[in-house]
């Protein structure tokens, strides 16, 4: 499973755009990428998954450069509820996910 | 609701005492996960299930713990001689079979204390 990197913690306001970019350096052809989400005392929510280019769905976009080796979930507008914790995970299908520690995001008003 | 339900949602148990986990999946999916997630980090992958088949057990699923899926339903996972290392959030997620493997569908989790 390929390594990821991503930021500890980010800060954020209400209407604001929050981008929050995973390295996966070692990235390997049949790798997709995928975030979760997770609100205290809850199980992690699918959010996304793309192999390149751009992926939109209804709650973030995905941003795949050309080599891969970086992505970046970008959340638009986030409000209060946005505060949770975002998992990026690198993996061919697999039934196994490795999450790391993840990216605490916190939204202020 | 449809989603993946677990019970109990709280555990306190002391050490050396036995616990079982309950997990009901989605109920067209036929595949099962257990996760263990302890503070500040992210879920491990615990066990494996297609159907009624264990199919892969993590390292981190010492002797004391076993986890069944009999008819393919719903899930127990069971902890013997619990320690205070076992505490911890136990995750169970479920996905359809085929492709997707990535988007599995978590509860609520039950968590554990051990005292």
């Amino acid at each position: 499973l390929a390594k990821t990197t991503q930021p500890i913690s980010m800060d954020s306001y209400e209407g604001q755009e929050v981008n929050i970019t995973c390295s996966h350096n070692n990235i390997a052809t049949n790798d997709y990428i995928t975030w979760y989400q997770q609100f205290p005392s809850q199980g992690p929510r699918f959010i996304i998954q793309g192999y390149k280019t751009k992926v939109t769905n209804e709650v973030a976009s995905l941003f795949i450069p050309a080599d891969r080796k970086s992505s970046t979930l970008s959340l638009p507008r986030v409000s209060l509820s946005d505060t949770a914790v975002y998992y990026c995970l690198v993996g061919a299908y697999d039934y196994k996910l490795s999450f790391g520690a993840g990216t605490t995001v916190t939204v202020r008003a | 609701d449809t989603g993946v339900s677990q019970d109990p949602r709280h555990k306190i148990t002391k050490r050396g005492q036995n616990v079982t986990f309950r997990c009901d999946p989605i109920s067209e999916h036929n595949r099962l996960y257990w996760y263990r997630q302890t503070l500040g980090q992210g879920p491990e992958f615990l066990t494996y299930f297609q159907n009624e088949a264990q199919l892969e057990k993590s390292r981190l699923l010492s002797d004391r713990f076993s986890a069944e899926r009999p008819k393919g339903s719903f899930s127990t996972l069971e902890i013997q001689r619990t320690e205070q290392g076992d505490s911890a959030m136990y995750l169970c997620a479920s996905s359809p079979g085929g492709t997707g493997g990535y988007e599995q569908y978590f509860g609520p989790g039950t968590r554990l204390t051990v005292t």
